[in-house]
């Protein structure tokens, strides 16, 4: 079955670079595109951006771009997002989220959340 | 970007009543909708894609309905285990906006 499995939860100082993975299993790795989604604590979602697996395109959050970067590992089958220049407010649940198929660009799979924390 | 605005921001209700979210764009998504449900310390899952379908496993009692700017998730004879926070998104282009939330509560 489909498994998208996430890195474990990091404490960053103001500043540092955090980098999260997404190891998936179950599909063909470049098949689908993937979305990483953010929660602050007790807030709702935010879309952080995507990749294109096949490409390594990507699309970002306009206010986050410049910071973040996603990535892919075809050997490995896994995906990455790092964020530069971390601040309080970046201290939020990381999800990986894939499409759920072919022209179905709703999310359907969803790794279980990384959290990250930005704390002096 | 498009934007997505939820009303309302929290929903009381009791077990067995009917209750509607509306969730509106700020330019037109044609059809392109997607509702998610969240429970505290979980992962979001789809109830409703493509505005009006049914994710299969989500019970009958969900539907969604709209097109263009304005949507709808109707939850008829509620649950207990309804309960939650829902999240409506468009897929259309990117960025893939969420609205804000509503968070289902017990009356």
């Amino acid at each position: 079955q489909v498994q998208l499995v996430q890195s474990g939860a990091e404490v960053k100082k103001p500043g540092a670079s955090v980098k999260v993975s997404c190891r998936v299993s179950g599909y063909t790795f470049t098949a689908y595109s993937m979305h990483w989604v953010r929660q602050a604590p007790g807030q709702g979602l935010e879309w952080v951006g995507m990749i294109n697996p096949n490409t390594s395109w990507t699309n970002s959050s306009e206010r986050l771009r410049g910071r973040v970067t996603m990535m892919r590992d075809t050997t490995t089958n896994t995906f990455y997002m790092e964020m530069s220049r971390l601040m309080s407010e970046d201290t939020a649940v990381y999800y990986c989220a894939r499409v759920n198929g072919d022209y179905q660009n709703w999310f359907g799979p969803w790794g279980q959340g990384t959290l990250v924390t930005v704390s002096s | 970007d498009i934007q997505m605005t939820q009303s309302p921001s929290t929903l009381s209700a009791s077990v067995g009543d009917t209750v509607t979210i509306t969730c509106r764009a700020s330019q037109s998504i044609v059809g392109w909708l997607a509702w998610y449900q969240q429970k505290p310390g979980k992962v979001p899952k789809v109830l409703i894609y493509k505005a009006s379908s049914l994710e299969s496993g989500v019970p009958s009692r969900f539907s969604g309905s709209g097109s263009g700017t304005e949507f709808t998730l109707t939850i008829s004879s509620l649950q207990p285990e309804d309960f939650a926070t829902y999240y409506c998104q468009h897929y259309i282009s990117y960025p893939y906006t969420f609205g804000q939330g509503t968070k289902l509560e017990i009356k």
